[in-house]
């Protein structure tokens, strides 16, 4: 079955303590990218990936650093989490091409930060 | 950089028919998305629009006038089931192609 899958789905945890959510798609797709959902803001785009190894800034970026070291995975680490990190954070992929083309969403992981 | 605008929130009759718009300003216009969301769950894609005009999907459609920086989604005879939030996404030329979303409208279906 084609997924993107995320680990943990649910996740508490305290300010300063590193955590990582782990993010793998079985589609061989191109793009990945991590977005955080909070009330009244919508998806904003924290960090993508157009290939392996090759990663980019989105509107959020700081506070969270990503990794592509393989096409699959694509993890997203908190180095020093804070309380304002708290919030819904979806993994997405899609093929790339001349046109772009449907993401596919993981089921998101719910991160609370105390 | 992207404005992606559509309205916060609707309320729509079980078997009507509702139309939530999306207006767009970006350089480079490169498709738009339609994604459904249920609450607590992912995005689902809908439709893609890159050319003028209506794409029919059962009973979704979507429509795109590029000039004006404008697309809606039609829903026709609404179901409760189709409670949900609609997010608008534009992807522009410049940079990766992934699209950036809007802030998404609350649908709601009652009886």
């Amino acid at each position: 079955e084609a997924q993107v899958t995320q680990n943990p789905r649910y996740l508490i945890t305290v300010t300063g303590k590193k955590l990582t959510v782990t993010c793998s798609q079985n589609m061989n797709h191109e793009y990945m990218s991590w977005y955080r959902q909070d009330p009244g803001l919508g998806l904003r785009q924290i960090y993508y990936s157009m290939n392996v190894e090759v990663t980019d800034k989105g509107d959020v970026p700081e506070g969270y650093k990503v990794s592509r070291k393989e096409k699959r995975n694509f993890p997203l680490i908190l180095e020093s989490p804070s309380p304002n990190q708290t919030s819904l954070y979806f993994c997405a992929s899609s093929l790339r091409g001349p046109i772009p083309y449907e993401q596919y969403f993981g089921p998101g992981t719910r991160l609370t930060v105390t | 950089g992207q404005n992606i605008d559509q309205p916060t929130e609707m309320t729509a009759t079980e078997g009507a028919i509702v139309q939530i718009n999306c207006t767009y300003q970006t350089s480079g216009f490169n498709g738009l998305f339609w994604y459904q969301q249920h609450a607590g769950e992912a995005p689902t894609f809908l439709s893609y629009n890159v050319l003028d005009g209506l794409e029919e999907k059962g009973r979704f459609s979507s429509f795109l006038s590029r000039s004006k920086g404008y697309s809606y989604l039609l829903l026709k005879e609404l179901q409760m089931k189709d409670s949900a939030s609609y997010l608008c996404a534009v992807s522009s030329t410049g940079g990766s192609y992934i699209p950036t979303f809007g802030r998404g409208t609350s649908l709601i279906v009652h009886p």
